[in-house]
């Protein structure tokens, strides 16, 4: 079976851009979550969608938004971007709700810079 | 509200010597669920075990064993006989059925010298 995908792998993005990031879940799977990962601040959850829906949200501002389509796969928005945005966007994909504790199995992720 | 600590910060050992990383974890929920990825070099977090709060039974898993306590509120791994192509970070996570967010601690890097 395939693993978690994410594309781009690498993207350079100035200020004030916004940037679009894309997740293909393990086939079968219907939970798709976003994870930020920054050294400073370790790894925070971004969002959870499930079945097109969007079940639980971080700490983050508006600017960073999601959607899924019903074939499962995911995509990222984060608008006006700021240079502290620079990070690795880590996608993560499970069976079930993350509220029944399944395990998320994550893609090799978007590593973002922002200047 | 829920935390999970890794008080170690960075651990460097010489292969072959056994090495137990420590996740302390606070919940208030009595259905929890625990976790341990590995991310390496490349950036990609690695499943390597879930355990629920109901099991505590203790696991072995080739080099790896994870000791899960309710008592102290613990979950160590250990791995045995280290090797080069062990040193990583490693995170402990946690979930709850009321949160519905992984809660990862801030990792620990191994570096496992030959």
């Amino acid at each position: 079976k395939a693993g978690v995908t994410q594309t781009p792998r690498y993207l350079i993005k100035t200020r004030g851009q916004q940037v679009t990031l894309s997740c293909s879940p393990i086939s079968g799977h219907r939970s798709v979550s976003w994870y930020q990962q920054t050294p400073g601040q370790g790894l925070q959850f971004l969002f959870e969608y499930f079945s097109e829906t969007q079940r639980n949200k971080g700490n983050f501002p508006g600017r960073f938004s999601g959607r899924q389509f019903s074939n499962s796969r995911s995509e990222m928005n984060v608008s006006t971007l700021e240079l502290g945005d620079s990070a690795l966007y880590l996608c993560a994909s499970s069976l079930a709700l993350l509220t029944q504790g399944e395990t998320q199995y994550f893609g090799p992720g978007t590593r973002l810079l922002v200047l | 509200a829920q935390k999970v600590t890794q008080a170690q910060t960075e651990i460097s050992v010489v292969e072959k010597e056994d090495v137990t990383l420590d996740c302390v974890y606070e919940t208030r929920d009595t259905t929890y669920y625990l976790f341990w990825y590995k991310q390496p070099p490349s950036g990609e977090l690695v499943f390597l075990i879930r355990r629920n709060s109901f099991d505590e039974q203790n696991e072995i898993s080739g080099r790896y064993s994870w000791n899960f306590q309710k008592s102290t509120s613990s979950f160590n791994f250990t791995i045995t006989a280290s090797q080069v192509v062990d040193s990583a970070v490693y995170f402990c996570a946690l979930i709850n059925n009321q949160g519905g967010k992984l809660i990862f601690g801030q990792g620990t890097e191994l570096s496992v010298k030959p």
